[in-house]
């Protein structure tokens, strides 16, 4: 029974480049969330989707972000024209149907440098 | 607006010895807390849930205290271990389901 699948695990883009980070959610899971992790800082809610629906975006900046959790694949999380300040460690987590827990399963992350 | 707070500073600690955090938050009237460990360069693994009406919550070395009057959650790991070296994060649900803010996590350095 697979966990959270993040990739890659490792990314590296020059400024300007884009950038588009993957996440499967554990099997039977159709709520997805991303969090943004900043050196020494802790974990930063961007967005929680479900399938074809983007539920809350509130912590997803204005610009160059996106995020989609299409009815068949991953969910991808893409960012437009990296800028330095975006390099982070970007961790997905999954929650099945009616939860009742609200139990978040993480993936390993995908760490993102920007030169 | 909402707000988490866990001692930034690292917790070293013998091994054999009680480990005890503190997750406080202000600005909240959360329906439960969570508690999870996350290990350097991985993501966090969820530890443990403790709802609004219940007072301690237990799992192996694990408890867990949630006073609501506090607004304060304590988290002890007993007869600690070098393998219970992590960071240890709080959260708790704001408006919508699943969608947890996270405290900014206590280190926890357990020295053999």
């Amino acid at each position: 029974n697979a966990g959270v699948m993040q990739n890659p695990r490792h990314l590296v883009r020059r400024r300007g480049q884009e950038a588009r980070l993957r996440c499967s959610p554990m099997k039977g899971h159709s709520h997805v969330y991303w969090y943004r992790q900043l050196p020494e800082e802790g974990l930063k809610f961007m967005v929680y989707l479900q399938k074809e629906n983007i539920i809350d975006e509130s912590g997803m900046p204005k610009e160059r972000f996106s995020a989609e959790f299409p009815k068949e694949g991953p969910s991808i999380l893409r960012i437009q024209q990296v800028v330095r300040g975006d390099s982070a460690a970007y961790f997905c987590a999954s929650s099945g149907t009616g939860a009742a827990t609200g139990e978040l399963f993480f993936g390993e992350g995908s760490r993102l440098t920007v030169l | 607006s909402q707000k988490i707070e866990q001692n930034s500073e690292a917790l070293n600690i013998q091994e054999g010895k009680t480990a005890t955090l503190t997750c406080n938050y202000t600005n909240y009237s959360p329906a439960y807390l969570q508690w999870y460990r996350q290990d350097p360069g991985r993501g966090p693994v969820f530890l443990l849930l403790i709802r609004e009406n219940e007072k301690e919550k237990r799992k192996e070395r694990l408890k867990v205290t949630f006073d609501t009057t506090l607004k304060q959650s304590l988290f002890h790991i007993t007869a600690s271990q070098p393998a219970d070296s992590a960071t240890y994060l709080c959260a708790l649900p704001t408006d919508s389901w699943g969608k947890l803010q996270f405290g900014a996590g206590t280190q926890v350095v357990v020295t053999p």
